[in-house]
């Protein structure tokens, strides 16, 4: 079964409009990251966080990790159409040396 | 221009062929992953390099095979025994830091079809 687990599946949203996902895993982890991926295309790499960090930014990104509740949000700020992507979460697993990928949230920002 | 190529880019098979898809990465990383992706769902690992010359299966392994004889290339072939080889490639690489796996370069991807 999938490690990580993106919520929702689908988002629709406005240019302008922030746009946040979520991702819940089940398991210890080392660092929790997201990546974006154009329609068939390779994924691209957003942000990582580490497990002993609880928020990071990065441009118009914000990644919020709460180990506790296993689970992490990414928030798309002044989202442009642009940012028309699936956004998927990845886990690192303590010892293992691999991500485990969840389905993804299909983002749509309508202009 | 540093980064990972993929080829081909799509390919058509017959049922029973073997195929190879080509990974080439000139990023100096040690580490290569292989995953597949079929529509609407996730990336599930095929197989992983953390070193030349040695490699492990991921959770989809069965019905395929890799090599990994030199840093710089992870190609992986799809034999005629995978049952459902349709699907997105993916090839990824990353550096090896301690205790953790980093951010993961990759490639555009090879689109398989078997006819």
């Amino acid at each position: 079964s999938q490690q990580g687990e993106e919520d929702p599946q689908a988002l629709s949203i406005q240019e302008g409009e922030n746009a946040t996902m979520n991702c819940s895993y089940k398991t210890s982890i080392n660092n929790l990251q997201w990546y974006r991926q154009n329609s068939g295309r390779g994924l691209v790499h957003l942000i990582l966080i580490r497990s002993n960090e609880r928020e990071k930014h990065s441009g118009r990104l914000r990644v919020t990790l709460d180990t506790s509740k296993k689970s992490s949000s990414l928030l798309i700020t002044a989202s442009r159409a642009a940012d028309t992507a699936s956004y998927f979460c990845a886990t690192d697993l303590s010892s293992n040396y691999k991500l485990t990928f969840g389905k993804g949230t299909l983002l749509t920002v309508n202009p | 221009d540093g980064g990972i190529t993929q080829s081909p880019k799509y390919l058509f098979r017959k049922e029973g062929q073997n195929v190879t898809l080509s990974c080439e990465q000139n990023l100096n990383h040690d580490a290569m992953y292989w995953y597949r992706q079929d529509p609407g769902q996730g990336l599930r690992l095929i197989y992983y390099s953390q070193i030349v010359n040695d490699f492990q299966k991921g959770d989809i392994a069965e019905g395929y095979s890799v090599s990994r004889e030199k840093k710089e290339s992870f190609p992986l072939t799809v034999t005629s025994a995978q049952k459902n080889p349709t699907a997105f490639y993916l090839c990824a690489s990353s550096q090896r830091t301690g205790g953790f796996t980093g951010e993961l370069f990759f490639g555009e991807g090879s689109r398989l079809t078997v006819l």
